[in-house]
Formats: C-alpha cells, sequence, structure tokens
C-alpha cells in the first residue's frame, strides 16, 4: 500500500498469522526490489530483496514476490510475532538510486 | 559497531541558524546517500556518493543544502539558513557499490528548527 501524508495504511494480524504487505511500483524498467523494517526511532533494516530476473525469493520467516507483469511486489511474513511491528517500506531502482513507496504500518496483535 | 553511524542524533535550533549533520558509512563501502524522512513519510532522496565521481545531487531541496564527503568515507550535510520546513529525519546510508545493492542505513538525525 502507499501512504497518504501521516495516514499510513495499517495492516492489523494476530500473533501468529502470516502477514502479506503489498506494493505497487510505477517504473517498469526497474530492475531491483527491496524490502525494508522501520522500527519507531531507528533507521530502516534491509529484509530482503530480488532482482527483477526472479519471481520470488525467500528468506528466514519471509518471502519476497514480484509479479512484473501488474508491477506488484509483495512480502509475506510467515508467524508473525509482535516484534514483527514497524513499517515496511518497498523500493524500487532501476539504476543506481532508490525510490521508496510510503510504507505500510504491520501491528501485530497478541 | 559494523553499522552507519550518524550523529547528533537530535538536533534543535533556531529558524536561520546553519547545521551540519555527520554520516561514518559501513568501513568499505563505496557509495554513500543522505535521505530526508517527514513524520509519517517516506523516504526522499537528497544526494549520493560513488568513490571519487562528482556526486548526484539532483534531490537536494534548494542552494541552502550542501553535502562533503572526505577521503572517500566520512559525509557532513550542511542545511544553511535552517527554515522551519526542514524538520524532518536526515538519513544516511551505505552500500558496497553503486545500484542494484542493498543500502544500510543509519538511525537518522532528528533536526527541529525552532
Amino acid at each position: 500500500g502507499e501512504s497518504v501524508g501521516l495516514h499510513l495504511p495499517t495492516l492489523s494480524v494476530q500473533e501468529g498469522d502470516n502477514s502479506i504487505i503489498n506494493c505497487a511500483y510505477s517504473n517498469s524498467a526497474s530492475d531491483y526490489f527491496i524490502w525494508y523494517k522501520q522500527e519507531s526511532g531507528k533507521g530502516p533494516q534491509f529484509i530482503i530483496d530480488i532482482r527483477s530476473n526472479m519471481d520470488k525469493r525467500q528468506g528466514q520467516r519471509v518471502t519476497v514476490l514480484l509479479n512484473k507483469t501488474v508491477k506488484h511486489l509483495s512480502l509475506q511474513i510467515a508467524a508473525t510475532q509482535p516484534g514483527d511491528s514497524a513499517v515496511y517500506f518497498c523500493a524500487e531502482s532501476a539504476g543506481n538510486m532508490l525510490t521508496f513507496g510510503g510504507g505500510t504500518r504491520l501491528m501485530v496483535k497478541p | 559497531g559494523a553499522g552507519v553511524s550518524q550523529s547528533p542524533s537530535n538536533k534543535v535550533t533556531e529558524k536561520g541558524k546553519d547545521v551540519e549533520l555527520r554520516c561514518d558509512p559501513i568501513s568499505g563501502h563505496t557509495a554513500l546517500y543522505w535521505y530526508r524522512q517527514s513524520l509519517g513519510q517516506g523516504l526522499e532522496f537528497l544526494i549520493y556518493f560513488q568513490g571519487n565521481s562528482a556526486p548526484d545531487k539532483s534531490g537536494l531541496p534548494s542552494d541552502r543544502f550542501s553535502a562533503e564527503r572526505t577521503g572517500g568515507s566520512v559525509s557532513t550535510l550542511t542545511i544553511q539558513r535552517t527554515q522551519q520546513e526542514d524538520s524532518a529525519v536526515y538519513l544516511c546510508a551505505s552500500s558496497r557499490a553503486i545500484g542494484g545493492q542493498p543500502q544500510h542505513f543509519g538511525d537518522g538525525t532528528r533536526l527541529s528548527i525552532l
């Protein structure tokens, strides 16, 4: 999701459930994509990245899916934990710079 | 630590004053980036440095903003004659090379202009 001002899209999930955070990107020439997690008062923390020659990449409890046809990126978090509560940003790159989306807030209910 | 280090973590200053923000990148990272993040917003690119190449200043919002990177390592972002709209968190990131690499961020400097 994309943000509008202070009103970040929010995803609320129950602890232990799976979370899916979505991101639409704009540049069809983008060939590198990345997800960051940002906790309050901290800088963005790298989670996982994917290049355009792949559709799926898995990490520890996280999976990134890339659909180039519809320019859509998603982050799946398995067995969501309270420590996963944060704002998640996607970013795309077609060259030297990253262009960030507006962020989605993930809230995990105990 | 081995991460990106930024100082100060917080800076409060009066409108019209100049401020300097410092970034120590991860050792060996040749690319260094500055971003600005306003409350509840995404990251706005300001400037990046890659090795000895001329920096890409295309994101700097006005000529009051400038940055230097000395010796290919530490960088300083300077804002002259600060305005209230400059209040934001200024984030620095570094990466092993330019393009197609994860950028690793510091925790930022929270700048408040009174």
